[in-house]
C-alpha cells in the first residue's frame, strides 16, 4: 500500500537557519505530493503541492520538488522565522482517489 | 470565502455513548474527508463522501459511520465509544470538477475525549 516517511523529530534551529525535512514516498503511478503545516491547536493548512515529476511547490518561502526517481519531496526553506514553529507533514493522495496518505509529522522550533 | 467548519470543536464523552461530529465544506465543495488524528497513529483516513455516497473508507470498525447531505454538509458518528477514539476529528473539502480532484482543506478539528 501508500505509505510517506518523514524524518524523525523534533528539529530545532535557529531563527533564519536553512530548513530541510526529507520525505520520500512509496505509490504506484504518480501519487500527488503535499505539504501541510499544523500550528498548535489548529487543523492542517496546505503550504504547497505539486502533481508530477520535477513539479516545484512553493509558497511562503518553502519549496518543495517532485523527485521521481529518488520517490522524494523534500521541503526546505533558506531562512526560517520563529513563526514557522509548527507540525509539518507530507502527504500523497493517488489520483482522484481524495483519501491522502500522511507521514508521522516532523515537529520544527524555531528560536529567536 | 469561508473555510471548512467544524462543530462542535471540543467534547468529552463517556465510554459506551456514540456521538456525531458536523463539518461544513467550503462553499462549492462536493467533497468530504473524515480523518483521525492521534498522538500513537498519527494521520488516518476514515472515509470520503461525494454526491451523498461513500467513495472511499479507510480501516476503521463499523462504529465508525458517516453520512452526506444534499448541500454537501456531512456528519460522521461514532457509536459505542472506546478510550482509544479520543481523539482529533479532522474534516477536509475539496473541489471535484469532472474527474479532476483538487487539493484538500481542512477544518479546525473536533477533539473528542472519551472518559
Amino acid at each position: 500500500g501508500d505509505s510517506v516517511t518523514q524524518m524523525e523529530g523534533p528539529v530545532t534551529l535557529s531563527e533564519e537557519a536553512f530548513l530541510t525535512i526529507n520525505c520520500t514516498y512509496t505509490a504506484t503511478g504518480y501519487p500527488s505530493l503535499f505539504w501541510y503545516v499544523q500550528y498548535p491547536g489548529e487543523g492542517l493548512q496546505l503550504l504547497l503541492k505539486a502533481t508530477k515529476a520535477d513539479d516545484k511547490g512553493s509558497n511562503k518561502g518553502f519549496e518543495a520538488t517532485y523527485r521521481k526517481e529518488t520517490t522524494s519531496f523534500h521541503l526546505e526553506k533558506g531562512s526560517v522565522q520563529v513563526s514557522d514553529s509548527a507540525v509539518y507533514f507530507c502527504a500523497l493522495c493517488r489520483g482522484s482517489a481524495r483519501q491522502l496518505t500522511f507521514g508521522s509529522g516532523t515537529q520544527l522550533t524555531v528560536l529567536p | 470565502k469561508a473555510g471548512v467548519t467544524q462543530t462542535p470543536r471540543y467534547l468529552i464523552k463517556t465510554r459506551g455513548q456514540q456521538v456525531t461530529l458536523s463539518c461544513s465544506p467550503i462553499s462549492g465543495h462536493r467533497s468530504v474527508s473524515w480523518y483521525q488524528q492521534t498522538p500513537g497513529q498519527g494521520l488516518q483516513f476514515l472515509f470520503e463522501y461525494f454526491s451523498e455516497t461513500q467513495r472511499n473508507k479507510g480501516n476503521f470498525p463499523g462504529r465508525f459511520s458517516g453520512r452526506q447531505f444534499s448541500n454537501s454538509r456531512s456528519e460522521m458518528n461514532v457509536s459505542t465509544l472506546e478510550l482509544g477514539d479520543s481523539a482529533l476529528y479532522l474534516c477536509a473539502s475539496s473541489l471535484v470538477s469532472g474527474t479532476r480532484s483538487y487539493e484538500q482543506y481542512f477544518g479546525p478539528g473536533t477533539r473528542l475525549t472519551v472518559t
